[in-house]
Order: C-alpha cells, then sequence, then structure tokens
C-alpha cells in the first residue's frame, strides 16, 4: 500500500492560466475528498465522491473550479481562469468504504504570481 | 455549518512535560479524527475516535460526542512533537477542521 499520491508537488503559474492535479487515492478506498489549505489555517472541504459519483460540492468551490472521478480511481481537480487568491496547499484524502478514516496525500502547493 | 474550535491555539513547553488539546464542536458529528501536520505540510493521522478513549504509545485522546469535545492528551513530550495539531469532523460525508493547536517542544 502506497498511500495518497499527488502530482504535481508544486505549481507556478501566472494568473489567468488553467491548472490541473491529480489524486491517486489508496487502492479500494473508493471514497476521495479535496480540500485546500491557506497558510495558518485548517484544510478547507472542497468536493468529495464516492466511486465517480460526486456526492459534496463546497460553495468554495466557485464555477471556476471542476473535479472528476471518471473511473472512480484517480481524480483530478481543474482551476480555471486562475487569481492570486487560489495560492494554496491543495491536499487530496481518501477512504476505505467502510470507514470514513482520512488518508492524505502529500498535497499540490499552487502559487499564482 | 459545524464550527470547530481548537485552544489553546499556540502551546509552548519544555521536553519531558505533558499537555492537553481541546477540540470543541457545535453539532453532532459521525466522525472525528486528530491530525498532525509536519514541517512539509504532510498530514499525520493519530486517531479515528468517534467516541471514547484510544491510547497509542505516550499519546491518548478521548472524545465525549454527547458533550460535543474532544481531547489531544501528549505525555513526556518530545522535540519530535513540534506542528500543528488539527482536529477533523466529519457528518455526512463532509469534513471540518479546526484552526489547529501549534505545539513547540523545547529541549
Amino acid at each position: 500500500d502506497t498511500g495518497v499520491s499527488q502530482d504535481p508537488r508544486h505549481k507556478i503559474t501566472k494568473r489567468g492560466q488553467n491548472v490541473t492535479f491529480r489524486c491517486d487515492p489508496i487502492s479500494e478506498h473508493n471514497r476521495l475528498y479535496w480540500y485546500r489549505q491557506t497558510l495558518g489555517q485548517g484544510p478547507e472541504f472542497l468536493t468529495y465522491f464516492q466511486n465517480e459519483a460526486q456526492l459534496e460540492k463546497s460553495r468554495l468551490l466557485s464555477n471556476r473550479f471542476s473535479a472528476e472521478r471518471p473511473k472512480g480511481s484517480f481524480s483530478t481537480l481543474e482551476i480555471q481562469r486562475t487569481e492570486q487568491g487560489d495560492s494554496a496547499m491543495y491536499l487530496c484524502a481518501s477512504s476505505y468504504k467502510d470507514s470514513y478514516e482520512q488518508y492524505f496525500g502529500p498535497g499540490t502547493r499552487l502559487t499564482v504570481t | 455549518g459545524i464550527q470547530v474550535e481548537q485552544s489553546p491555539p499556540d502551546l509552548i513547553l519544555q521536553e519531558g512535560a505533558n499537555s492537553t488539546l481541546r477540540c470543541n464542536f457545535s453539532d453532532s458529528v459521525n466522525n472525528l479524527q486528530w491530525f498532525h501536520q509536519n514541517p512539509w505540510g504532510q498530514l499525520i493521522n493519530l486517531f479515528y475516535i468517534p467516541s471514547g478513549t484510544k491510547q497509542n504509545g505516550r499519546l491518548s485522546a478521548t472524545t465525549v460526542a454527547t458533550e460535543r469535545y474532544s481531547l489531544l492528551y501528549i505525555s513526556s513530550s518530545q522535540t519530535t512533537d513540534s506542528g500543528v495539531y488539527f482536529c477533523a469532523v466529519e457528518r455526512s460525508g463532509k469534513s471540518t477542521f479546526g484552526d489547529g493547536t501549534t505545539l513547540t517542544v523545547k529541549p
């Protein structure tokens, strides 16, 4: 079991560009979560999948943000027309079907210049 | 939504001291987890504790769900315990984190 992986680990982009992050959950974990964390705060929930279905979506997830999990395995989070306020750590977590205990990946740190 | 408050926000200890971190939440929840965030940002699972008491080495945790709080105890603290401790509560798949307690253990 290799744990949750995220790619890339760091991303620097210019304002207005689109970015896409990938998350690979622990194998056989059917739930997958995305969070955003800014300096000095706890992670903020963005969205949650059970298999390929997106079951919850935060109001934080504006129409510039979209997440997919097409085959119920890996997931992608896309941010369109990035803004400086999008600079943050983006965290992914997964959990097994019989438990809501979440395991986190190392995160993708986004810097928008 | 559910509010999660952690206290104290900052804690400075001498190595070998004991400490108690608290997490209060505003509504009933299905699950509660404690995490330690290392300097590189990785969240490390400490306890998955919707209710009751668990122990793991020098760390233990107690959740009293009916009174909407959880406590994390660290005994005989070490410098490697330094970092930010978060509690997170979950209901209907959505998790809410507190803002954390930043622990500094001095040698």
